[in-house]
């Protein structure tokens, strides 16, 4: 079975200062990968999906990045955090076919306070 | 603007009753959708899918979709206090800013079962 893992579980970091969160997916090849932000009152807001390594697309412009350096390694970014960026960090994987319905599955979460 | 939509809530309902959740959307185009269960605090676990116009049932949980009206319902039959929970809607949508296959959340309806 498909498991997602991600680290750590909190965060809290100064403002300016750098962020890197890590998502690991076991038991599939080649998944699509997504990395989410949930603020406080606010929806799911996707901020970038890959299909596979070194691809990557950013849906809303922002201090952030993300790289797939492996593939079932999704990486989250930034050089210097903002209050802004404080909320719950989600990484999600589908599967890749073409025919997927692209149900997606979530990691635990990582939830990031910048203060 | 492609949006889903939800009654924030809170929706309260009794132990045993059937509590039904509600979810527009505005794309003609959407071809899955889903609903998701997020307890405080963690992060969102898949519950139902639909692709389908008409019923699905899984166990206590019946998921309706009517693609004419843009609608889809989740209804939980006998209702437990282990139900409480943040459900998220969300729905598939082609061709979105040019990519293809992410979803589209609600901010959820937030239900509490009275014991």
């Amino acid at each position: 079975s498909q498991t997602i893992h991600q680290w750590p579980a909190t965060l809290v970091q100064p403002v300016g200062s750098p962020l890197s969160l890590e998502c690991t997916v076991e038991g599939t090849s080649n998944p699509n990968l997504y990395w989410y932000r949930q603020a406080a009152g606010r929806g799911l807001q996707l901020l970038f999906y890959s299909v596979g390594i070194g691809q990557i697309s950013s849906e809303v412009p922002q201090n952030l990045s993300a790289s797939r350096p492996q593939d079932r390694q999704f990486i989250l970014s930034s050089k210097k955090l903002l209050l802004s960026d404080s909320g719950f960090y989600l990484c999600a994987w589908s599967v890749s076919a073409a025919s997927s319905y692209n149900e997606q599955f979530f990691g635990p979460g990582t939830r990031l306070t910048v203060l | 603007q492609k949006e889903v939509e939800q009654n924030s809530g809170p929706l309260s309902v009794p132990e045993g009753a059937i509590a039904s959740l509600n979810c527009t959307y505005s794309d003609r185009v959407s071809q899955s959708f889903f609903w998701y269960r997020q307890y405080s605090g963690k992060s969102p676990e898949l519950i139902m899918s639909i692709y389908s116009n008409g019923d699905k049932e899984d166990g206590r949980f019946t998921a309706q979709l009517n693609k004419a009206s843009q609608y889809v319902s989740l209804l939980i039959r006998d209702s437990q206090p282990s139900d409480s929970a943040t459900y998220l809607c969300a729905v598939n949508l082609l061709n979105y800013g040019g990519s293809q296959g992410n979803l589209i959340f609600g901010k959820g309806t937030k239900l509490s079962v009275k014991p």
